[in-house]
């Protein structure tokens, strides 16, 4: 069974704060991909990155970095000088890479809240 | 660029009543996923369909039934509906039927069952 767990409901912090957005994840897979996904006030689902199992390479785009690592299981999301544009719920998605059309895990989300 | 779209936007049913949603993947993306999302949730996986046969199976009620269609587009039926039924459904697309390729959201369609 697939299990993603972000354990932060809620992280308000003030405008330019750095922000760090924890995920743990569970599978018995040795392939899968892990999401991380925006979803603001207007309820949209917009897709940040796609990790492979294989690259653990973090990444940078922008404000956004990623950090995977697999001797812990986590996938954390850091927001550098936060803006208040950022203030949206984050998910955290784990899939199988099962050769199927497989759906998304989520996490419960991460709701943040970026003050002025 | 020609996004996923999902119809009606909103939709407000009496309990009991059915309801019908429908969603159009990306021009050439052969695979659909429906999820739902119900208030302060995180979506929950559906179904899946590739090729317009099921691929993946979620948690997706027996009163619930979808199914793709000779041009792609899906189509998910809800019978009997139920209070608990009012959420968020996503649609998504990709191509080819695997777990590679991304999964595309649709904007949601926003079901209340009063």
């Amino acid at each position: 069974a697939q299990k993603v767990t972000q354990a932060q409901t809620e992280i308000s912090v003030v405008e330019k704060e750095d922000v760090t957005l924890d995920c743990v994840y569970e599978t018995r897979d040795t392939t899968y991909y892990l999401f991380w996904y925006k979803q603001p006030p207007s309820g949209e689902l917009v897709f940040l990155i796609r990790r492979n199992s294989f690259d653990e390479q973090n990444e940078i785009s922008g404000r956004y970095s990623w950090n995977f690592q697999k001797s812990t299981s986590s996938f954390n999301f850091t927001i550098t000088a936060s803006q208040v544009v950022d203030s949206a719920v984050y998910f955290c998605a784990l899939r199988y890479s099962g050769g199927g059309a497989d759906g998304l895990t989520f996490g419960k989300g991460t709701h943040l809240i970026i003050q002025p | 660029a020609a996004g996923v779209i999902q119809s009606p936007r909103h939709l407000i049913k009496e309990k009991r009543e059915t309801a019908t949603l429908k969603c159009y993947p990306i021009p050439r993306h052969d695979t659909v996923y429906w999820y739902q999302q119900g208030p302060g949730q995180d979506p929950q996986f559906l179904i899946s369909f590739y090729e317009k046969m099921q691929s993946d199976k979620g948690s997706i009620p027996d009163r619930f039934s979808a199914q793709q269609f000779s041009d792609y587009h899906s189509e998910l039926n809800m019978s009997s509906l139920e209070l608990g039924d009012s959420a968020l459904y996503f649609c998504a697309s990709s191509v080819g039927g695997n777990s590679y390729n991304e999964q595309f959201f649709g904007p949601g369609t926003r079901l209340t069952v009063l």
